[in-house]
C-alpha cells in the first residue's frame, strides 16, 4: 500500500536549537513531495515543495529517495513555527496528494 | 482571507439527520477536494473532483456524498449512514488534481458535531 509516516506526534524542542521533522514514503518512482503547515487558528497552507529547492521561513527538506525521506529541518527553530506540520507525497499516476498523520512542533522558549 | 469559504464554521446535528456542508471557491480552480481531519489521524480524504459533474470516491468515502454542478462549488452531504461524524472538516481546491506540483488551497473549515 502507497503510504506516508511521519513517526513523531509531538515534537518538542527549544528555541534556537535545531529541528528535524520525519518524513518517510513508500511510494517507488519520484514522487513530488510537499510540507504543510496548520498554525494556530490558522488555515492549512502549503510550506514548501521539494521540486523548487527552496527555503521557506528558514526550512528545508531533502529528498532521499535511497531511505525514501522527505524530513523537514531547520537550522534554528523559532517560537512562531510552533505548528501542525503534515508531509504530503503524490501518489503514483499523479493522484491527488495523501498527508501523513501530522506532526506537532512545539517550541520551547 | 479569500479564495475558498467554508459555511458553517460550526455545525450541530441530530443523530440520524443527513447535513450538507458549504464549500465555494472563486480561484477558477478545477479540481476540489473534501478532507477529514481527526486528532492523531491527520487528513484523509473523503471525496474529490477534477472537473465539473465528475468525481471519485478518496479513502473514506463511506457515509459521504457529493456533487458539483458548478466549478465553484462542492458541497458535501453527511448522510445519517456515516458511522462517526463527528469532525472537522476542510475543504480544498487546486488547478488540477493530476497537475505536477499541484499546491492545494485549504478552507477554514467546519466543525461539525453529531448530538
Amino acid at each position: 500500500a502507497q503510504r506516508v509516516t511521519q513517526p513523531e506526534k509531538l515534537l518538542s524542542v527549544f528555541k534556537g536549537a535545531p529541528v528535524e521533522l520525519k518524513c518517510n514514503y513508500s511510494y517507488s518512482g519520484s514522487p513530488e513531495l510537499f510540507w504543510y503547515v496548520q498554525y494556530s487558528r490558522q488555515r492549512l497552507q502549503l510550506l514548501l515543495r521539494h521540486i523548487s529547492r527552496e527555503s521557506i521561513k528558514g526550512f528545508t527538506a531533502d529528498l532521499n529517495k535511497g531511505e525514501t525521506s522527505f524530513h523537514l529541518k531547520k537550522p534554528f527553530a523559532q517560537e512562531e513555527d510552533s505548528a501542525m506540520y503534515y508531509c504530503a507525497p503524490t501518489r503514483q499516476g499523479n493522484t491527488p496528494l495523501v498527508f501523513g498523520k501530522g506532526t506537532r512542533l512545539s517550541v520551547i522558549a | 482571507d479569500g479564495g475558498i469559504t467554508q459555511s458553517p464554521k460550526y455545525l450541530f446535528r441530530k443523530e440520524g439527520q443527513n447535513v450538507t456542508l458549504s464549500c465555494e471557491q472563486n480561484l477558477n480552480h478545477d479540481a476540489m477536494y473534501w478532507y477529514r481531519q481527526d486528532p492523531g489521524q491527520g487528513l484523509r480524504l473523503i471525496y474529490y473532483s477534477q472537473i465539473v459533474n465528475d468525481f471519485q470516491k478518496g479513502d473514506i468515502a463511506e457515509g459521504y456524498s457529493v456533487s458539483r454542478e458548478k466549478k465553484e462549488s462542492f458541497p458535501l452531504t453527511v448522510t445519517s449512514a456515516q458511522k462517526n461524524p463527528t469532525a472537522f472538516y476542510l475543504c480544498a481546491s487546486s488547478l488540477g488534481a493530476y497537475l505536477p506540483y499541484n499546491e492545494q488551497f485549504f478552507g477554514p473549515g467546519t466543525r461539525l458535531t453529531v448530538l
